[in-house]
């Protein structure tokens, strides 16, 4: 079946570091991909998304790239803040509006 | 847009009682949301997918009877957790699908706190 595979955690920074959080997946047909982030005590927000092989989500200096090859959708920040410490999730839908099939999660810490 | 609230944010329960946790799509009508359990540390487990005027479809090992859901209009879903016992505790957290937006995206709540006493 449908799966999402990410990096173990927790993933501890300096502030100003360079981020990548490894996201690799399993599906049969063609899914869209997203990264979800969760702050402490909160529910999800959706951070990026990508629809198609080839395509990069970015939003708030994050980045992923949709690659078919790797079946991977690894995340990615040139310089992270304390502000981005989080639980990053890593999900796919196979099906349009269907299920959200995620990853365990990665917890990152950023310390000033 | 899009928003998704969930009430009440934090409930505590003696063991036996039942508790309703409402699921609200704020400014746009949903016709499938979903409900999820996430444990401490640990990532979102589906708990079931709940059509607009029709009955939830459950997961594999989620009991219908321990969790009923109801979703009688476009903009709420609740979720009943019947006889509550302390391994119910646990965070819980909704989403709605926008068929308006791309690919139908999914909208969470905020999650609800709950724990038995």
């Amino acid at each position: 079946g449908d799966s999402v595979t990410q990096m173990e955690g927790p993933v501890t920074l300096s502030e100003e570091a360079f981020l990548t959080i490894n996201c690799t997946y399993t599906a049969t047909g063609y899914p869209s991909l997203f990264w979800y982030v969760q702050y402490p005590g909160e529910g999800l927000q959706l951070l990026l998304k990508a629809t198609k092989a080839d395509d990069k989500g970015s939003n708030k200096g994050f980045e992923a790239t949709y690659r078919k090859e790797t079946t991977s959708f690894h995340l990615e920040k040139g310089s992270v803040q304390v502000s981005d410490s989080a639980v990053y999730f890593c999900a796919l839908v196979y099906n349009q509006g269907g299920k959200l099939i995620f990853g365990q999660g990665t917890e990152l810490s950023v310390k000033p | 847009g899009a928003v998704v609230s969930q009430h009440p944010s934090r409930v505590i329960c003696k063991s036996g009682t039942s508790v309703k946790i409402e699921c609200r799509s704020l400014d746009f009508q949903a016709t499938t949301m979903f409900w999820y359990r996430q444990f401490p540390k640990q990532s979102l487990m589906l708990m079931a997918t709940s059509n607009e005027g029709s009955k939830a479809t459950y997961e594999q090992g989620v009991e219908k009877d321990k969790f009923l859901i109801n979703h009688a209009s476009l903009t709420l879903s609740t979720l009943t957790v019947t006889s509550a016992h302390p391994e119910d505790s646990s965070f819980y957290i909704c989403s709605a699908s926008n068929p308006s937006s791309s690919h139908n995206e999914q909208f969470f709540g905020p999650g609800t706190r709950l724990t038995v006493l």
